[in-house]
């Protein structure tokens, strides 16, 4: 079954640029979205097909994925971007999805 | 506007079967390349993929939990049903199903319920 591997805490301080990586066997030639989790709510899609944003998620949030790591990258962090970040992957051998074990992303 | 809501028992006993039960609008489950899906999380862990059911009725099943999990689908009725067997206090999770418009290598979940939590305990 294949494996993303994720850092359990990032933090940064307002304003500046968090990065959050998502690591896994040759994952640049898979195709890697990214949920936002707050406290108490479902998770939100905030990145899809590596870097591509779905409506109404703002410009700060970004993504690339190359090589065995993609990292989701959020410019200017704001108190409100406190939360889980979990990334998401297709496992071709297995035909199913598989999600990493998720960042917890502490804005100081 | 698609949405989706999960339904079932909030508490059940060990050894017992689970059943949950998806409502969703907004979409229907006949159109190509859309599935529905089951995720869950426990109490401060991350996101666990269950179990998919395809507009085709192709379904998926984590392996972990196959032998455990039955993913159906009503299109008529526009509901998704998970059942769990042989339930277990570490099945303690908040149960979300979640839309996705792809299949195969572009797979995501673009829409969630709200989540149901379910508690395992005599």
């Amino acid at each position: 079954s294949y494996v993303l591997t994720q850092p359990p805490s990032v933090s940064e301080a307002p304003g500046k640029t968090a990065r959050i990586t998502c690591g896994g066997n040759n994952i640049g030639s898979k195709s890697v979205h990214w949920y936002q989790q707050k406290p108490g709510q479902a998770p939100v899609l905030v990145i899809y097909y590596d870097s591509d944003r779905p409506s109404g998620i703002p410009e700060r949030f970004s993504g690339s994925n190359s090589g065995n790591t993609a990292t989701l990258t959020i410019s200017r962090v704001e108190a409100g971007d406190e939360a889980d970040y979990y990334c998401q992957v297709w496992d071709s051998s297995g035909d199913h999805p598989v999600f990493g074990g998720g960042t917890k992303l502490t804005v100081l | 506007q698609i949405t989706l809501k999960e339904s079932g028992p909030t508490l059940v006993k060990p050894t017992q079967t689970l059943t949950l039960t998806c409502t969703f609008s907004g979409f229907s489950l006949s159109t190509s390349a859309v599935s529905v899906g089951w995720i869950r999380q426990p109490p401060g862990k991350a996101l666990e993929w269950l179990a998919l059911i395809y507009w085709t009725d192709d379904k998926r099943y984590s392996p972990s939990l196959r032998s455990r999990l039955t993913i159906t689908k009503d299109t008529s009725k526009n509901q998704v049903v998970l059942t769990m067997t042989n339930m277990d206090p570490v099945d303690t999770a908040t149960y979300y199903c979640a839309h996705s418009p792809n299949s195969g290598s572009y797979f995501y979940f673009d829409y969630w319920g709200q989540g149901t939590l379910v508690t395992v305990s005599s």
